[in-house]
Parts: C-alpha cells; sequence; structure tokens
C-alpha cells in the first residue's frame, strides 16, 4: 500500500496567491514525521518543513505551513503569497517510528506559479 | 558549511559498463542515505551506511549494486554492467544521527547524479 499519496499531479497558482498542496499517508505507527520538499528545475531537493506526530501545533516556516489533521491523516502545506521561484516539484515525505530512518515519497505535485 | 555534495552531476554510461557515484556527506554528519529517482517518480530509498557499516540495504537490488562508506573519503555507489533500467537521478542524503528521534533529524539532499545509460 502507498504509504503516502500526492493526488495532484500538477497545479498553477497567480503570483502571490497562496497554494495547498495535498499528501494523505498511511501508518499505523504513533510516532512519525512529515517532511516536504521542493525540487526546482535544477534538480536538487530542497528541505522546506517538518511536522512531528506529536506536535501540538502546526509547523510553520516562513511562507510555508502545514495544515495537519491527524484524525484524517493528511498533511498539506500551505505556500502562501506565491512568487516565480516557487515553480517546481514538490514532494511530501514520512518516517516511521522512533528507530526508523528511511524517507517514504509521495509522487509530487508540479506546480506552475503564473505572472 | 559546505553542503552534501555529490558528483558526478551527469554520468552516461553504455550498457555493461560500471557507474560510480560519490557523496560527501555535510561536516559534521555521520549517517548517509541513498536514494534513487525513476522519471516521474518520487524517490525510493535504497541504502543507509554509517562509517564502514552498511545498516540497512533493503532498498537496494540484490545483484550489480553495492554501497560503501569507508572510513576515510566519501560514500560510494557502485553499479556493474549498468542496464537502460538504471537510468536514473540518484540522491545522497546525510545527517547528523538516526534512531531515537526527538526532533527532526532532516536528512539534507545533494544536488544529485543523474545516470544516463545508452
Amino acid at each position: 500500500a502507498q504509504k503516502i499519496t500526492q493526488t495532484q499531479p500538477g497545479m498553477f497558482v497567480q503570483e502571490k496567491e497562496a497554494v495547498t498542496l495535498d499528501c494523505t499517508y498511511d501508518t499505523s505507527d504513533p510516532s512519525y514525521g512529515l517532511f516536504w520538499y521542493k525540487q526546482p528545475s535544477s534538480g536538487e531537493m530542497i528541505f522546506l518543513i517538518y511536522q512531528g506526530s506529536y506536535d501540538q501545533q502546526n509547523a510553520t516556516e516562513g511562507r510555508y505551513s502545514l495544515n495537519f489533521q491527524k484524525a484524517r491523516k493528511s498533511a498539506n502545506l500551505v505556500i502562501s503569497a506565491s512568487q516565480l521561484g516557487d515553480s517546481a516539484m514538490y514532494f511530501c515525505a514520512m518516517r516511521e517510528g522512533l528507530d526508523d530512518y528511511k524517507l517514504s515519497f509521495g509522487a509530487g505535485t508540479t506546480v506552475t506559479v503564473r505572472a | 558549511n559546505a553542503g552534501v555534495m555529490q558528483n558526478p552531476r551527469h554520468l552516461v554510461r553504455r550498457r555493461g559498463q560500471e557507474a560510480r557515484l560519490r557523496c560527501s556527506p555535510m561536516k559534521g554528519h555521520s549517517h548517509v542515505y541513498w536514494y534513487r529517482q525513476l522519471p516521474e517518480e518520487g524517490l525510493k530509498f535504497m541504502v543507509y551506511l554509517q562509517k564502514e557499516n552498511i545498516i540497512d540495504e533493503s532498498g537496494m537490488p540484490k545483484e550489480r549494486f553495492s554501497a560503501e562508506f569507508p572510513k576515510e573519503g566519501p560514500s560510494i555507489l557502485r553499479i556493474q554492467q549498468v542496464v537502460r533500467g538504471d537510468s536514473a537521478a540518484y540522491f545522497c542524503a546525510s545527517s547528523p544521527a538516526s534512531g531515537r528521534w526527538a526532533s527532526k533529524e532532516t536528512q539534507y539532499f545533494g544536488p544529485g547524479t543523474r545516470l544516463l545509460v545508452l
């Protein structure tokens, strides 16, 4: 079974508007961490934001925020005030368990920001 | 503080040749992970290494693939007798520690090596 599901293959957003990227996950482990990475056309993987399963508050990092809904097993990324440089592929990833280290990635969502 | 370094960035090989991909982790990081990204897909875990130890190679194909992280020098992912299906981007990541994490222990990725097998 897929551990991470990203159902939106591609999205368009107008510059300066907000965009929400969906991510649902599947795990039976009560301890896990959720990550979002950005992959621009140049190909590198850039860490954006992290949410722990026991964190009480939604994570925020600058223009990035994570809408964590534990009961629904969703961890959507919100990018506010989109910029042209935000055009990239975005991956949601999960690490399960206190002792685990492997990241499981979703298939990604391509975001294109329009001027 | 230099990030994770990988070389070469691009590698072209003919079927049957060997590919050697190198990864130098971030300064202070002793844990290295290799992932493979096939076209239009997310990254898939291959192997986790610490210095001179392979901790988990459950994601690595049983044949032709090997990895090492010697006491001195970079981590090496080696693919022998490459086939067209090996064409992919190979990413290395590093972290300062692993297991029993109380905080995020983020894995930081290198720029990747794009392998093309002709």
